[in-house]
């Protein structure tokens, strides 16, 4: 199985600076024929299911505010929220599909400092 | 957007079979994958496995000896029936669709908390 760790577990930031979370995976999830990176990364706020923000590592889900961006390649990739909002508020995880069994990090709780 | 909506007991005996089904509105369930994803309370989200609408499976190798899905697409449903559950199977329980022929999760349930306990 694939692990996926991120980095950090917890993260408090101040409204409108930015937010940033690690994601390592145990071994490369780019797919040498088609160049993608197998990787996506959900948002999941108190009480409710998680929601997909980003995929192929750094393509944005539709209705996705703009000030989530996803970078990477290999085996390390980073989520950034440019300008933290109250919003924002939320569990992270990281996913990758490389491989089955599909695998999640263990998730970044960030909060509002 | 599909809607996905998870139904099934919320309480389920040791040693017994956890069965739960979602059902599709908003679009076909054919053409798509679809999978159930459980999360321990507290705890972070744990793979099962997917079906795609031919009936085609794949499930997680932890839990596959106790895995069954199965998908009605007369009724656009798909369900999950997990055998001989313990404690450590107290989970909210959600079922997903996967984007792009089977990857990540495009759109998912509410979840429904299923407990294991006598």
């Amino acid at each position: 199985d694939i692990v996926m760790t991120q980095s950090p577990d917890s993260l408090a930031v101040s409204l409108g600076e930015r937010a940033t979370i690690k994601c390592k995976s145990s071994q490369s999830v780019l797919f040498s024929s088609d160049k993608k990176n197998y990787l996506a990364w959900y948002q999941q706020k108190p009480g409710q299911s998680p929601k997909l923000l980003i995929y192929w590592a750094s393509t944005r889900e539709s209705g996705v505010p703009d000030r989530f961006s996803g970078s990477g390649s290999g085996t390390e990739f980073t989520l950034t929220i440019s300008s933290l909002q109250a919003e924002d508020v939320a569990v992270y995880y990281c996913q990758q599909y490389y491989s089955t069994p599909y695998t999640f990090g263990q998730g970044t709780k960030l909060e509002i400092k | 957007q599909v809607q996905l909506q998870e139904s099934g007991p919320g309480l389920v005996k040791p040693s017994e079979t956890l069965s739960l089904t979602c059902t599709v509105s908003g679009g076909s369930i054919t053409n798509y994958y679809w999978s159930w994803i459980r999360q321990p309370p507290g705890k972070g989200l744990e793979w099962i496995g997917y079906i795609y609408y031919t009936g085609s499976t794949n499930y997680n190798p932890s839990l596959k000896s106790r895995v069954t899905l199965s998908v009605d697409t007369s009724n656009n449903q798909f369900s999950l029936r997990l055998t001989s559950v313990t404690a450590a199977d107290t989970a909210v329980y959600y079922c997903a669709g996967l984007g792009d022929m089977g990857y990540y999760f495009d759109s998912w349930g509410q979840g429904t908390l299923v407990t294991a306990s006598s």
